[in-house]
C-alpha cells in the first residue's frame, strides 16, 4: 500500500512551458485535492474531484487544469508555466467527504 | 471566510523542553479542528484533530484542546526531541465548506529541537 504517489519530486519549466504533474492513490479514496504550497504560506486549493469524472475548482485553479478519468489518477496540468506559479505541489485523498486526507510528498516546481 | 493563524517561527528549543505552538481560528460555528506534521522532504501527515468544542486530540505525546471560548487550538507537548523536528500546520475544516472536503490551513510553524 503505496498511499499517495506523486512524480515528478522536482521540475524546472522555463516561462510558456507546460507539464503535468503525476498523482495517484491506492486506497480506493473517492475524493482527490491538489494544494500548492507557497513559501512562508499556508497550502491554498487548486482543484478537488469527488469522483472519476467529476472536478471542481477550489480558490486558486487560474492556469491549471485538471482531469480524473479514473479513481486513482489525478493529473494536473499546467499550461504556459509562469514564475507566479513556483510552488511546492501536493496532492492529498480522503474516503469520504469528512475523512482524514492523506498526502503525498510533494513536488517542487521553479518556474524560471 | 475560515482563517487560521499561528505562530511565526522557527521555534529553537532544547531536547526535552516544553513546547507550545499557538493556533487561533476564524470560522463560523464549529469548524473541525487539525494539526498536520511535516518531516523535511516529505508530505503533510495528520497530527491530531479535534471536532468538537473542549475535545482533546491527542498523538505521539502532542496535545491540543478545542477551545471555543477563545477560538484556539494550541498544540503542546511535554517533552521535545529531535526527531520532532518539522513544520507544524495548524488547519479547519469549515461547517460551510463549499470545496468539497477543503481544509483552510495556516502558515506553519518551523520547529527546530537541538540536543
Amino acid at each position: 500500500n503505496a498511499g499517495v504517489t506523486q512524480t515528478p519530486k522536482f521540475r524546472i519549466l522555463k516561462i510558456g512551458q507546460s507539464m503535468t504533474l503525476q498523482c495517484a492513490q491506492d486506497m480506493n479514496h473517492n475524493y482527490m485535492y491538489w494544494y500548492r504550497q507557497d513559501p512562508g504560506m499556508g497550502l491554498k486549493l487548486i482543484y478537488y474531484s469527488v469522483g472519476a469524472g467529476i472536478t471542481d475548482k477550489g480558490e486558486v485553479p487560474n492556469g491549471y487544469n485538471v482531469s480524473r478519468s479514473t479513481t486513482e489518477d489525478f493529473p494536473l496540468r499546467l499550461e504556459l508555466a509562469a514564475p507566479s506559479q513556483t510552488s511546492v505541489y501536493f496532492c492529498a485523498s480522503s474516503y469520504r467527504l469528512a475523512d482524514t486526507q492523506y498526502f503525498g510528498p510533494g513536488t517542487r516546481l521553479t518556474v524560471l | 471566510g475560515d482563517s487560521v493563524t499561528q505562530m511565526e517561527g522557527p521555534v529553537t528549543l532544547s531536547e526535552e523542553a516544553f513546547l507550545t505552538i499557538n493556533c487561533t481560528y476564524t470560522a463560523t460555528g464549529y469548524p473541525s479542528l487539525f494539526w498536520y506534521v511535516q518531516y523535511p522532504g516529505e508530505g503533510l501527515q495528520l497530527l491530531l484533530k479535534a471536532t468538537k468544542a473542549d475535545d482533546k486530540g491527542s498523538n505521539k505525546g502532542f496535545e491540543a484542546t478545542y477551545r471555543k471560548e477563545t477560538t484556539s487550538f494550541h498544540l503542546e507537548k511535554g517533552s521535545v526531541q529531535v526527531s520532532d523536528s518539522a513544520v507544524y500546520f495548524c488547519a479547519l475544516r469549515g461547517v460551510l465548506t463549499g470545496g468539497g472536503n477543503k481544509l483552510t490551513f495556516g502558515t506553519g510553524t518551523q520547529l527546530k529541537v537541538e540536543l
